[in-house]
């Protein structure tokens, strides 16, 4: 079968980096999305991988490396607005995507 | 704005009574995708549309059913609502299935119990 995995939940400092990682065994890869969701509300996109390496978008960045079903998302400079739960999504060779049942992020100040 | 939009925001319904749940976008996506989301797990895609083309989940129970329109809007009914059916459901909306990042776009979702 198909499956992400994703720690459930985390704990950080306002301020601080947390590290959120993602493995997934799908059937094909063409592509991995990462999406933020605050309780009660709707998915938002954050960033996509399809090449092994990082992407760095601001304060965010994605890295992926296909060869082991492996990627994380590294948040920077953390904000309490950054408490939420953050999704990892896989796009099989259907082109379906796989969710993960999300981190949930808890921000201390 | 382009966007996704979803009402109503928040439905009531009593157990067996039939409920739509609608859709609109404003991005001009050739698919749209339903997903019904419970508390702290995965959104569960439920069916999606490719333009007209209708694409129902293996798993996706009958008394679900969808309608779609024209290319802006799409209906999520319920036909016989049980307390299990009481969930988050989700919206979204893709340029294309196939190829490229193909991003999804999510509307705000409706917030369905069951009584």
């Amino acid at each position: 079968g198909q499956n992400i995995d994703q720690p459930t939940e985390m704990t950080a400092t306002e301020g601080a980096i947390v590290q959120i990682n993602c493995t997934y065994q799908t059937s094909g890869f063409n592509g991995l999305f990462w999406y933020q969701q605050h309780a009660g509300e709707a998915p938002t996109f954050l960033s996509y991988n399809v090449l092994d390496g990082l992407e760095e978008k601001g304060r965010f960045s994605s890295f992926l490396s296909r060869s082991k079903g492996y990627s994380y998302l590294l948040l920077k400079e953390l904000q309490m607005k950054d408490s939420a739960s953050y999704l990892c999504a896989v796009r099989d060779s259907n082109y379906q995507l796989i969710w993960g049942a999300g981190t949930k992020l808890i921000i201390k100040p | 704005d382009a966007m996704v939009i979803q009402n109503p925001r928040y439905q009531v319904t009593q157990f067996g009574k039939p409920v739509t749940l609608s859709c609109s976008q404003t991005l001009n996506h050739n698919v749209m995708y339903w997903y019904q989301q419970k508390s702290s797990q995965a959104p569960k895609l439920l069916f999606h549309y490719y333009d007209k083309d209708f694409n129902n989940e293996a798993d996706t129970p009958d008394n679900f059913q969808s309608r779609r329109p024209n290319t802006s809007f799409c209906f999520l009914d319920i036909r016989s609502p049980g307390l299990g059916d009481a969930a988050m459901y989700l919206c979204a909306t893709s340029r294309d299935a196939t190829g490229g990042p193909d991003t999804q776009y999510f509307g705000p979702g409706t917030r369905l119990t069951v009584l």
